[in-house]
């Protein structure tokens, strides 16, 4: 069962578009991670949003956390060839911070 | 500050061995948490470790265990290869359990003939 259901699986853009990829549960979490994948590494961390409606901004990228706390979203704006890479989002529930539940990702390809 | 570390990269094992996976976590960080990768799962966690002490377990067979030294270092064990334990396993690393946000180490990249 996938308790963290992430959208779109993949996506090819042209330089400069904007996109939007969608993490959603039936579940409430304490806080949600985003995290992008490079091919043969490890993820790295993006950013972490705890509280209901809390939305943060990382140059071209917003992130935001639904007010129930069973959503999230990452908005890129102006996707540049740089930006292309594996998204992750997890979720992890209260004193279980290292038992992270990860969303299925986001493939994303973004062309000159 | 160096990241956490994991060793060794790469691996190629047959069916029926076995084989230990080590991570080094980020200094001053004491929870260790284990994840597998693979295209049609995804990331799935393993077990995490605190002190010494498995605080959780992930939906893996006993084939797949775990221990973690006193200097915060863990390994990883899986028993009697199968095919479908080819995968990229993940080190992750936070001080407290209680910290929910995981550095994750580069990953060992299992191959099982």
């Amino acid at each position: 069962t996938q308790l963290l259901e992430q959208s779109p699986q993949f996506l090819s853009i042209q330089e400069g578009e904007n996109l939007t990829v969608y993490c959603n549960s039936s579940s409430v979490f304490s806080s949600l991670q985003w995290y992008r994948q490079e091919p043969g590494e490890g993820p790295v961390l993006l950013v972490t949003v705890v509280t209901g409606g809390e939305v943060k901004k990382l140059k071209r990228l917003t992130f935001q956390f639904g007010d129930a706390r069973k959503d999230s979203s990452l908005h890129i704006t102006a996707a540049q060839p740089g930006d292309t890479g594996l998204y992750l989002c997890a979720g992890a529930r209260y004193n279980q911070g290292g038992k992270l539940i990860f969303g299925q990702g986001t493939e994303l390809s973004v062309k000159p | 500050k160096a990241g956490v570390t994991q060793t060794p990269r790469y691996l190629i094992k047959t069916r029926g061995q076995q084989v230990t996976l080590s991570c080094s976590p980020i200094s001053g960080h004491r929870s260790v948490s284990w994840y597998q990768q693979t295209p049609g799962q995804g990331l799935q966690f393993l077990f995490e470790y605190f002190s010494e002490t498995q605080r959780n377990k992930g939906n893996f067979p006993g084939r797949f265990s775990g221990r973690q030294f006193s200097n915060s270092r863990s390994e990883m064990n899986v028993s009697t290869l199968e095919l479908g334990d080819s995968a990229l396993y993940l080190c992750a690393s936070n001080r407290t359990p209680q910290r929910e946000t995981q550095y994750f180490g580069p990953g060992t990249r299992l191959l099982v003939l």
